[in-house]
């Protein structure tokens, strides 16, 4: 079974430039996370969308974060303008969807290492 | 949302039972206790999750006290591949589907 794909693994770049992430999830999982994650701390959730809709952006910073997950399979997340303090790595993870109490079990792709300079 | 607190670091030898222990005093009647294992440059993978009493599974144990506050991971016989950062996760996002991550406890295994 294919795991979860990210592009690029690496980027680089100077603040007040924009990057784009993309995620390709594990088939037929309906759930789809981008996370954040600053070196030596914990990922922390940023959006959270069940199929194409988003359930969850209460921690995305939408004036300068976006994302958008077209057709409920590929998902694309957007930074414009970058900051320094947005160097990290951005994790996507995909689930299927239960339902219940139960927290559906993640998997989580490679991550994309943002620098910016 | 369930707050939880595990040491930041642990140091271990080959061969040896490694137990993670994790403090979560105030966690919701229906929260499940999830366990993530992250190695450097790569994403969090899932270890084992349980309820209540105990889970085994062929990686680890989960073993939790009746009044739930508590929570410890057992990894048997730890290699130096078990190096890595583990996380405690209970309770979940807003939309009731995500857990929350906090700092992990760093695993570190020497031979």
């Amino acid at each position: 079974e294919a795991g979860v794909a990210q592009s690029p693994r690496y980027k680089i770049i100077e603040k007040r430039q924009s990057v784009a992430f993309w995620c390709n999830p594990i088939s037929g999982h309906a759930t789809l996370y981008w996370y954040q994650q600053i070196l030596g701390q914990g990922p922390k959730l940023l959006i959270q969308f069940q199929n194409n809709g988003v359930v969850d952006d209460s921690q995305l910073p939408k004036d300068r974060f976006s994302a958008e997950r077209l057709k409920g399979v590929d998902s694309t997340l957007k930074i414009q303008p970058a900051k320094l303090e947005d160097s990290a790595v951005y994790l996507c993870a995909s689930s299927f969807y239960r339902g219940g109490d139960r927290p559906n079990e993640q998997y989580f792709g490679p991550g994309t290492r943002l620098t910016v300079t | 949302l369930a707050k939880t607190t595990q040491p930041i670091s642990m140091d271990s030898y080959e061969g040896q039972e490694v137990n993670i222990t994790c403090s979560h005093n105030n966690i919701a009647t229906n929260d499940y206790i999830t366990w993530y294992q992250q190695f450097p440059s790569q994403g969090p993978r899932f270890i084992i999750q349980g309820y209540k009493t105990k889970v085994t599974n062929e990686v680890a144990s989960l073993f939790i006290p009746a009044d739930r506050k508590s929570s410890t991971l057992s990894l048997p016989r730890v290699s130096l591949s078990d190096t890595a950062v583990y996380y405690c996760l209970v309770g979940v996002n807003q939309a009731g589907t995500a857990l929350i991550f906090g700092k992990g406890t760093t695993l570190s295994v020497s031979s």
